[in-house]
């Protein structure tokens, strides 16, 4: 069974860092990318940032770039996000997700076919 | 950067309604489109995959098409327990959600 299980989230003052991770179980995820899609309190779904399988493609949402990095360990089956220079705008659930990877005959999509339970981060003083 | 649109923004239905959603991107994303459903507390679940394929266990009520700049997401016959959020995601750079359609029962 796939599982995600995020961790880290937490109350954190503007201008600090937090880092998050997500354990992965029941796939082989050194052959998956990842992502970060956050949301909101009462709001809608964004997403924030992925990686390649091999951590050879890195993508960020404008509203990250620069303050938050994603990383890998295929090893420990981790993902992770670490998050600087935080903001009230960044407080959402943060949900890693699995891309389901899939190819037609023509290209590759990018959907989201498993999520964690997702992580609250909470930036206030 | 492409933009979502999708409307109703909410809606209300009896069991057994078709009812139907539309997703609207600011260019042509072909077929890269996706549906998710998201029940309150919990997280999102892919419906739909490339605007019209039915991911493995989801009900055959749910279907998806369109293409280009246009798609049309449908539940044939609503159920109790399709009272979600659904969101349309596109990927043709990076990926970007639509704002959500609240579905609930009259």
């Amino acid at each position: 069974e796939v599982q995600l299980v995020e961790s880290g989230g937490g109350l954190v003052k503007p201008g600090g860092s937090l880092r998050l991770s997500c354990a992965a179980s029941g796939f082989t995820f050194s052959s998956y990318s990842m992502n970060w899609v956050r949301q909101a309190p009462g709001k809608g779904l964004e997403w924030v940032s992925s990686i390649s399988s091999s951590s050879s493609y890195i993508y960020y949402a404008d509203s990250v770039k620069g303050r938050f990095t994603i990383s890998r360990d295929n090893a420990k089956n981790s993902l992770y996000l670490q998050m600087n220079s935080l903001r009230a705008e960044d407080t959402a659930v943060y949900y890693c997700a699995r891309d389901k990877g899939y190819c037609s005959s023509t290209s590759c999509s990018t959907s989201f076919d498993y999520w964690g339970q997702g992580t609250l981060v909470t930036v206030s003083s | 950067d492409i933009q979502m649109t999708q409307s109703p923004s909410s809606l209300s239905a009896s069991v057994g309604d078709r009812v139907t959603i539309t997703c609207q991107a600011s260019q042509d994303i072909s077929n890269y489109l996706n549906w998710y459903q998201q029940k309150p507390g919990k997280a999102p679940k892919l419906l739909i995959y490339d605007a019209s394929n039915l991911e493995t266990g989801v009900p055959s009520r749910f279907s998806g098409s369109g293409s280009g700049t246009d798609f049309t997401f449908t539940i044939s016959s609503l159920q109790p327990e399709d009272i979600a959020t659904y969101y349309c995601q596109q990927y043709d750079n990076l990926p970007s959600f639509g704002p959500g359609t609240k579905v609930d029962i009259k």
